[in-house]
């Protein structure tokens, strides 16, 4: 089965700072997913990166995929109290199968 | 376009009661996934379907636990007797033929086993 390991497990920062939060397969990657949950809702999906090297952006939030396809870091420049919650990466392995990782729960202090 | 559609939104049942919660995949979609979400075990996944059919359903805890999905458009996933433990959000998720790899999730089923 996949399986993705999300690091850290939890952050705290203060507004304004720079963060990053790692998604590692121990497989190739189909296709990678960036999730963000807000306590007590849904899922809400923010990116998708399929090709080895691909980063995307969407306003503050950047994402990559590395080159071996195993490997993907999500980065948020500036982070507001907005961006505060669970982050999770979830991976299509064969096109079949989808698996979340382990989550990164993200407290923003303003 | 209406996204994967699941009801109920949320539940508060009694222990030993049967649960049944119910998701509409998007239209033309023919992979069907359905997802636990505690905050021990983080989201898992329970079991799938590809074209109606139950392709892996490893995930699922135990034999208290049943999902079918008689049509493309609607799937349920039973759980009787329900016990505390059973208490999470349940996701169901649904996707377009492998290949394109999009995947749509609900918006959730908040079960509360008392």
């Amino acid at each position: 089965s996949q399986e993705l390991e999300q690091s850290p497990q939890s952050l705290i920062v203060q507004e304004g700072k720079n963060l990053t939060i790692n998604c590692t397969s121990s497989k190739t990657l189909y296709g990678l997913y960036w999730y963000k949950q807000k306590y007590g809702e849904g899922l809400i999906f923010l990116m998708m990166l399929q090709k080895g090297g691909e980063e995307k952006s969407h306003e503050k939030i950047t994402a990559k995929l590395d080159e071996k396809k195993q490997q993907s870091s999500l980065h948020i420049t500036a982070s507001q109290p907005s961006h505060a919650g669970i982050y999770l990466c979830g991976a299509d392995n064969t096109g079949n199968q989808f698996y979340f990782g382990t989550g990164t729960s993200l407290t923003v202090i303003p | 376009d209406a996204g994967v559609i699941q009801s109920p939104r949320h539940e508060v049942t009694e222990m030993g009661q049967e649960v049944t919660l119910r998701c509409k995949p998007i239209s033309g979609h023919n992979s069907l996934f359905w997802y636990r979400q505690t905050m021990m075990r983080g989201l898992e996944l329970l079991i799938y379907f590809n074209n109606n059919v139950p392709i892996d359903d490893s995930g699922m805890p135990e034999d208290r636990f049943s999902a079918k999905m008689p049509n493309a458009s609607f799937s349920t996933l039973k759980i009787q007797p329900s016990e505390p433990r059973d208490s999470a959000v349940y996701f169901c998720a649904s996707s377009l033929p492998q290949g394109v790899n999009t995947i749509y999730f609900g918006e959730g089923s908040w079960l509360t086993v008392v």
